[in-house]
């Protein structure tokens, strides 16, 4: 089964600082898919940036990009520029292509924007 | 567009009551469905998924039961409620093909007293 680890529960930075959030995950499949979401104060689940494992090329959307390396099955997620509102729980999914489509959590960081 | 509707927001219920909770989905057929539980200050685990009508994988044992009436209608049930069963409670859809992103509903905070 596959497992999402993310290492940092709390994270805190300044207003316009740059700040990554760690997410490693364990799975034997070759071809996958991994996802960042935030989850605000509203609790609403929102997508952040989502990678595809066959891709070198990491994916980047606006002021989100993250560092991939599969090998080392690591995902993790830089935001730039931080902005109050980025302040929310964001957590690492991973999702396997083969079989039922379902995204595994992890635990989640909370990162706090402070001004 | 296609949007996802989940009631009720809140709900507050006795030990061993009866739950039902409705999510439905507009402007897509055939979704796959989601019901994933968050407890507080942690991770979403998924309860139940369906790839269509009637259709129901469960992921956990537990107290709770899962239904697909209608294409776009998924049911999460319990005929009595435990303490344990507290949660914020989040469905989600997929669309084939290429259905590798879920889009989740606002959510459903449930206290069981």
């Amino acid at each position: 089964a596959q497992t999402v680890t993310q290492s940092q529960p709390e994270m805190s930075v300044q207003e316009a600082e740059t700040v990554t959030l760690s997410c490693t995950y364990d799975t034997s499949e070759n071809n996958y898919y991994l996802f960042w979401y935030k989850q605000p104060p509203s609790r609403q689940m929102i997508l952040v940036i989502r990678q595809e494992a066959y891709k070198q090329q990491n994916a980047t959307e606006n002021r989100f990009s993250v560092n991939f390396q599969k090998a080392a099955k690591s995902f993790s997620l830089k935001i730039s520029d931080s902005q109050l509102g980025d302040t929310a729980m964001y957590f690492c999914a991973f999702m396997q292509i083969q079989g039922a489509q379902k995204l595994v959590f992890g635990q989640g960081t909370r990162l706090t924007i402070n001004p | 567009s296609q949007t996802i509707h989940q009631w009720p927001a809140t709900l507050v219920q006795p030990v061993g009551s009866p739950l039902s909770l409705e999510c439905t989905v507009e402007g897509t057929s055939n979704p796959n469905l989601y019901w994933y539980r968050q407890a507080a200050g942690r991770g979403l685990q998924l309860l139940f998924y369906s790839v269509g009508i009637g259709q129901i994988s469960s992921e956990v044992p537990q107290n709770l039961s899962a239904s697909r009436p209608q294409d776009r209608q998924f049911i999460l049930s319990s005929k009595k409620l435990l303490l344990s069963d507290s949660g914020f409670y989040l469905c989600a859809w997929s669309r084939l093909p290429g259905a590798n992103v879920l889009t989740f509903g606002a959510g459903s905070r449930l206290t069981v007293l």
